[in-house]
């Protein structure tokens, strides 16, 4: 079983619409998550940490169910620079390295 | 605003040859990772340095790979002996500390093509 699971994609999506992003994760010590946003032949950068209580930051709205081994991220009112890779990642914890999904693939049409 | 910088941005060299990768990390992180991106697959955790020494590796780095922080400003990856499958992108990233709430930065990543 993959560590950390996610529907490839492509999302194609109209300008303004709602999206949303599943994923899942196999090693429950997992202790901190995250959606990193990757463009092509681009570095990772960190879109949003995610809580247990849930967190938003802008249009974007991120949840986390420790017991079913999940993370969301929805994305209100898209933009067409919102088109991009999202990477569900993972981390144990101390000095351990980040675990990634493979991404989910957006885009944005006008 | 402070990043995380990587030199060469793309290197090319013939199998069994070696490969330094370097990387110029934010001037106030202590916590020091390599990844790297196979085209077309997940970006993959290598090694994490503190202190002047590797705090944890995956099966990924083996006896082919080293890191160093040969001055207090460069932190090196060496492949030893360059396979092809190593064709990767490979980024570095730092932290301020190590916990869940220290945000890793990635730096552009250096492709690395082996003939």
């Amino acid at each position: 079983r993959k560590e950390v699971e996610q529907d490839p994609g492509p999302f194609n999506v109209p300008e303004g619409a709602t999206v949303a992003f599943n994923c899942t994760y196999s090693n429950s010590a997992s202790q901190s998550f995250f959606w990193y946003r990757q463009d092509c032949r681009k570095e990772p950068k960190l879109l949003m940490s995610v809580y247990s209580s849930g967190n938003e930051d802008g249009r974007f709205t991120a949840q986390l169910n420790r017991a079913s081994q999940y993370i969301s991220l929805l994305i209100r009112d898209s933009k067409l620079s919102d088109s991009a890779t999202y990477l569900c990642v993972v981390k144990r914890g101390g000095a351990d390295g980040l675990t990634f999904g493979k991404g989910t693939h957006l885009i944005i049409q006008p | 605003e402070p990043e995380v910088t990587q030199t060469p941005s793309h290197q090319v060299t013939q199998m069994g040859q070696e490969v330094i990768l370097r990387c110029v990390p934010i001037s106030n992180h202590l916590y020091f990772y390599w990844y790297r991106q196979i085209l077309g697959q997940k970006v993959e955790f290598l090694v994490s340095f503190y202190n002047n020494e590797i705090s944890e590796k995956s099966e990924i780095f083996d006896d082919q790979f080293s890191v160093e922080r040969p001055d207090g400003s460069n932190f090196t990856l060496k492949i030893r002996s360059t396979k092809l499958e190593d064709s990767a992108m490979y980024f570095c990233a730092s932290s301020e500390g190590q916990g869940g709430i220290y945000e890793q930065y990635f730096g552009p990543g250096t492709r690395l093509t082996v003939t």
